[in-house]
């Protein structure tokens, strides 16, 4: 079974810019979610989804959104980039429920964004 | 506030030996607590999950506790290999799915020859 695959893996943007990230969970997971990470703040949760539709969502301003399409494969959009913003952004699946429930959460191996 | 600490923030030990993480943490109630092991340049992998009822959770050489009076958990990592430098995660989420997973600053284990 293929894991969770992220997409790109490295990512160079300037300020002011947007950035699309892809993930695609693995076959037959219906949840995912974002977590942003960085070696000042560590792993931070942004949001989840889950058959399309935002359950949970952490405390990133709204320049951070996502979205999940029909075949649970999720994107998330950065608009308006800031230098702040560097950071590796995991995405994990989970069959059912997120991080607040008793699922298995698989994580991707992440894209690296670093923002100029 | 709900918050996770982790100690001690960096570990080196010699490959072969036992060691444990610790992991306090003031969210309350809590759904569950993880613990997960994360290579360098990777996304992290889960050890263990635990709900509040549960004290003890093994998985292989990692073995992780759990006392919900004290709040305070740990991992214990038997017999270390040279594979098991990474940093070691604990993650705390809520019991109400308004209040978001917290994550530990995590502990940096480098196992040496």
């Amino acid at each position: 079974k293929a894991g969770v695959t992220q997409t790109p893996r490295y990512l160079i943007k300037t300020r002011g810019q947007q950035v699309t990230l892809s993930c695609s969970p693995i076959s037959g997971h219906r949840s995912v979610s974002w977590y942003q990470q960085t070696p000042g703040q560590g792993l931070q949760f942004l949001f989840e989804y889950f058959s399309e539709t935002q359950r949970n969502k952490g405390n990133f301003p709204g320049r951070f959104s996502g979205r999940q399409f029909s075949n649970s494969r999720s994107e998330m959009n950065v608009s308006t980039l800031e230098l702040g913003d560097s950071a590796l952004y995991l995405c994990a699946s989970s069959l059912l429920g997120g991080a607040t429930s008793y699922n298995e959460q698989f994580f991707g191996p992440g894209t690296r964004l670093t923002v100029l | 506030k709900n918050q996770v600490e982790q100690s001690p923030q960096s570990l080196i030990i010699l490959e072969g030996k036992n060691c444990t993480l610790q992991c306090n943490y003031t969210v309350s109630p809590f759904s569950n607590l993880r613990w997960y092991k994360q290579d360098t340049g990777r996304g992290p992998v889960s050890l263990t999950i635990m709900t509040f009822s549960e004290n003890t959770k093994s998985n292989g050489r990692y073995t992780a506790t759990l006392d919900a009076d004290t709040k305070q958990s740990s991992l214990h990592i038997t017999a270390s290999q040279l594979s098991d430098s990474a940093s070691y995660i604990c993650v705390v989420s809520p019991k109400t799915s308004y209040d978001k997973v917290i994550f530990g600053p995590g502990t940096s284990l480098s196992v040496i020859p």
